[in-house]
Parts: C-alpha cells; sequence; structure tokens
C-alpha cells in the first residue's frame, strides 16, 4: 500500500512570493492533516480535512490555506511568504477520524530567502 | 496555548540499556500518542492511548497514559542502533480530532 505523498520534496521561493504545496493520502484515508515543522516551534497544526471540509485550523495568519478534493487529496497554500515561513510542511492521512492516528508523509521542505 | 513538555531533550545511551522519556502537560489531553521521526521523514506512529491509566506495549516499547490524564510516559527496554531518533509525544486536547498538541521530542542516541 503506497503511503502518503506530498510533493513537491523541496523548493526554494522568495519573500513576497506564493507557494502551493500537495499531498496524496494513503489510498481509503478520507482525513487530511497540515502540520508545519521548525527548529523553534516543533510541530504545529496547521489544518485537518474530511470530506472536502475544513474541521480544524491552528492558529496560523489567514497567509495560510489549505483544501480538499473529492478524491480525499489535499493541498495547502501560503501567500505572501515571508522568511519566517521556512519549514518542513508535513501531510499526515488517517484511516478513522478523531483518533490522532496519523500517517505522515516525508514532507516538503520549504526555504524563503 | 496548550504545551506538552517533554523530557529529556536529548538522551545518550548504551545498546542494550532500557530508556524512559515523558510528556507532562498543565492541562487535560483526551488522547496521549507517542511518535518517532527518523532524518529525512515523517513522524511515525508508536503507541495511541485513549483511557487515563491505560497501559500498552508494542514490542519493546511501553506506554502509559497517566491517571490525571495530564502525562504520559514511554519507556524502551533493551535498547537496539535503529531505535535511534526523535521520539515525540502528542495530545488531543479536545477530544476526537487530528489537531494534535505535540512535545519538541527526544533526541535518542545509542552507541553500539
Amino acid at each position: 500500500k503506497a503511503g502518503v505523498t506530498q510533493t513537491p520534496r523541496y523548493l526554494i521561493k522568495t519573500r513576497g512570493q506564493q507557494v502551493t504545496l500537495s499531498c496524496s493520502p494513503i489510498s481509503g484515508h478520507r482525513s487530511v492533516s497540515w502540520y508545519q515543522q521548525t527548529p523553534g516551534q516543533g510541530l504545529q497544526f496547521l489544518f485537518e480535512y474530511f470530506s472536502e471540509t475544513q474541521r480544524n485550523k491552528g492558529n496560523f495568519p489567514g497567509r495560510f490555506s489549505g483544501r480538499q478534493f473529492s478524491n480525499s487529496r489535499s493541498e495547502m497554500n501560503v501567500s505572501t511568504l515571508e522568511l519566517g515561513d521556512s519549514a518542513l510542511y508535513l501531510c499526515a492521512s488517517s484511516p478513522r477520524t478523531g483518533t490522532g492516528e496519523l500517517f505522515f508523509g516525508e514532507g516538503s521542505r520549504l526555504t524563503v530567502l | 496555548g496548550q504545551q506538552l513538555n517533554q523530557s529529556p531533550q536529548s538522551m545518550f545511551i548504551q545498546e542494550g540499556e532500557d530508556v524512559s522519556m515523558n510528556c507532562t502537560s498543565s492541562s487535560i489531553f483526551n488522547t496521549w500518542l507517542w511518535y518517532k521521526q527518523e532524518p529525512g521523514e515523517g513522524p511515525v506512529l508508536l503507541i495511541a492511548l485513549y483511557k487515563a491509566g491505560e497501559l500498552t506495549s508494542n514490542g519493546r516499547l511501553t506506554a502509559q497514559f497517566g491517571i490525571t490524564r495530564k502525562d504520559s510516559f514511554l519507556n524502551i527496554s533493551a535498547s537496539i542502533p535503529s531505535d535511534v531518533g526523535i521520539y515525540f509525544c502528542a495530545g488531543d486536547p479536545q477530544g476526537g480530532s487530528e489537531k494534535l498538541v505535540f512535545g519538541k521530542g527526544t533526541k535518542l542516541t545509542v552507541n553500539p
């Protein structure tokens, strides 16, 4: 069974640009969550989606947005990038909602210059 | 916001030794989970705990959900080199969601 696939794996952007990250969950998983990982703040929750609906949102500015498609694939977008947005963005899928049992992808490492 | 205080930050042990790490919070969590992350990978779920007082094992790993619902510990017995990685505790404060709060991690180094 294929795992969670995230693209791109690495990307470099400059301040002010925007970025879109993509996530394909494990087949059959309808719940998708996104986390930001930085050395200083650790793992922080961004969004949670189930059946194309955002169920929860973390404490991030409105520049961070996401969506889920009918095939459970998800994207997140960060607009007007800032240096502090440099991080590893992790997507996770879950076979059941509400268990915290997350299957993470390898992440998309974003560097903002 | 809610925080999980995880300790120790790092551990250097000899192969074969037992390891213990823990996580505490000032507020109640309804679910406790332990994840392990290796370089270049996303975290991998090790153990999930759903009831206060619950003690669960997964091979050489044992974890407990504290009776006050404000703490959890993870023990690794007879460590081996492949146990190297960063171990994270995580909790769901509201219950029934994937909105987890993560500890800052315990970095484990095992000397052969």
